[in-house]
């Protein structure tokens, strides 16, 4: 059982390059998140996935798409990264339905868009 | 909308308790969470509290008081391995949770 994982787990890209980071659980958990990290900063939510099929935008999702490929895997795609989106990208899944049922992190993604 | 508040950093000696408070801003409240982070490493949940009062998991506790749009996590006798920064977390309705800044322990010998 290995929780959740996340691949790559460094990553350095010039600007105006694409990518996408990957995302697998193995608790069979309905909902999944990604999540960026800024120095010194709180988690803020770029899109979520209540269930397979279904994406939802967070607080940050310009310049990200995602996709629920099935229950166990939620991917982030960069179409032209930006300088701005250098940071520590997160994807966390949970079991339940309600907003406060505990989340289970990935080890992290550290994305350097030069 | 949501937000949250926490201090920014809070240092305590081995064996002492520390409190790390969060006050929040919400129109609707689904609870709150703690979680732990360490360098490099990924959130961990710690404790959750729904209603008001106090919730007890080992040496760590939290506290909510809706009434005050408050909470605190405590943490018992310190060690060295409790250098983390802690996050406060606000169910923010629907599947979305909203994250605080981030509390930065330091435990001195």
């Amino acid at each position: 059982n290995a929780g959740v994982t996340q691949t790559p787990k460094f990553q350095v890209l010039k600007t105006g390059q694409s990518m996408t980071l990957q995302c697998a659980q193995d608790m069979n958990h309905n909902s999944m998140y990604w999540y960026r990290q800024d120095p010194g900063m709180g988690l803020r939510l770029i899109y979520y996935s209540a269930s397979e099929g279904t994406t939802d935008k967070g607080e940050v999702p310009n310049g990200y798409n995602v996709s629920r490929l099935n229950k166990r895997e939620f991917s982030l795609r960069l179409e032209s990264a930006a300088p701005s989106q250098t940071s520590v990208y997160f994807c966390a899944s949970r079991e339940g339905q309600g907003s406060t049922d505990t989340q289970y992190f990935g080890p992290g993604t550290r994305l350097t868009v030069l | 909308g949501q937000s949250l508040e926490q201090p920014s950093e809070v240092t305590a000696v081995e064996g002492a308790i520390v409190q790390i408070n969060c006050t929040y801003q919400t129109s609707g409240f689904y609870g709150l969470s703690w979680y732990q982070q360490h360098d490099g490493g990924a959130p961990t949940f710690l404790s959750y509290n729904a209603l008001d009062g106090l919730e007890e998991t080992g040496r760590f506790s939290s506290f909510l008081s809706r009434s005050d749009s408050y909470g605190y996590l405590l943490l018992q006798e310190l060690q060295m391995k409790d250098s983390a920064s802690y996050f406060c977390a606000l169910g923010a309705g629907g599947f979305k949770t909203i994250f605080g800044a981030g509390t930065r322990l330091f435990v001195k010998a």
